[in-house]
């Protein structure tokens, strides 16, 4: 029973290639984030939202467009992709925005070739 | 200057040994704190929220001191399955108290028998 998951697991793509990873979480929360984690192990914040409603969007390139089809639901998507955009990709969620305690998916290791 | 820092490490201890590590962080507006442990190729995950008049969970006890805005974790008694990067985590508030955690780079721990 996978409080948080995401898939796929592993990607391996060809820079310029559309790609998209999701995520649900089933613990009934409120929020759900992305974050990215490069290879110098710093994690940080890309989107959240709440109640499938934006509320941080980090400075991000717009090749990265999160949705949010419910509160249990959001995925990633990124477009023409870039070699630095390889990197370990976390979803997490929380009962609230302000600040509760998150639980991470297991992550997406992007590989862009 | 990152919003919060960490001694990178790695810190090699022996079996039953007594660590610290602590972290630093630059804003004042910062209302709560956690420690996340995140092992190798994995998530991470929360180990302990962080109080004002410190707490202890175990083998594990958390400090946090707001005038100097620092904040420790002490582990007694290390096993080898402490073994893995210790995130200092700081949340602070924005418009429409929306939370953001701020992850510092994480402390690497390597408890040797």
């Amino acid at each position: 029973d996978t409080a948080v998951s995401q898939t796929p697991k592993y990607l391996v793509t060809q820079m310029g290639n559309d790609k998209s990873i999701k995520c649900e979480q089933n613990l009934g929360h409120d929020t759900m984030y992305w974050y990215k984690q490069d290879s110098k192990k710093f994690l940080k914040i890309m989107f959240s939202y709440n109640n499938k409603e934006l509320i941080i969007n980090e400075t991000v390139p717009n090749r990265f467009s999160p949705k949010s089809p419910d509160k249990a639901h959001l995925n990633l998507h990124i477009n023409s992709l870039e070699l630095g955009d390889s990197a370990v990709y976390f979803c997490a969620s929380s009962q609230r925005s302000e600040g509760d305690i998150q639980y991470f998916g297991a992550g997406t290791r992007l590989s862009v070739l | 200057r990152k919003e919060v820092e960490q001694d990178p490490g790695p810190f090699n201890v022996p079996e039953g040994a007594t660590v610290a590590f602590n972290c630093t962080y630059s804003n004042s507006a910062s209302q709560s704190f956690f420690w996340y442990r995140q092992d190798c190729r994995k998530e991470p995950k929360l180990l302990m929220s962080v109080y004002s008049s410190g707490n202890e969970d175990g083998r594990f006890t958390a400090q946090l001191n707001r005038a100097s805005q620092y904040i420790s974790l002490l582990i007694r008694d290390s096993k080898l399955s402490d073994s893995a990067t210790y995130l200092c985590v700081v949340n602070r508030l924005g418009s429409s108290n929306t939370g953001k955690l701020i992850f510092g780079q994480g402390t690497t721990l390597q408890v040797k028998p």
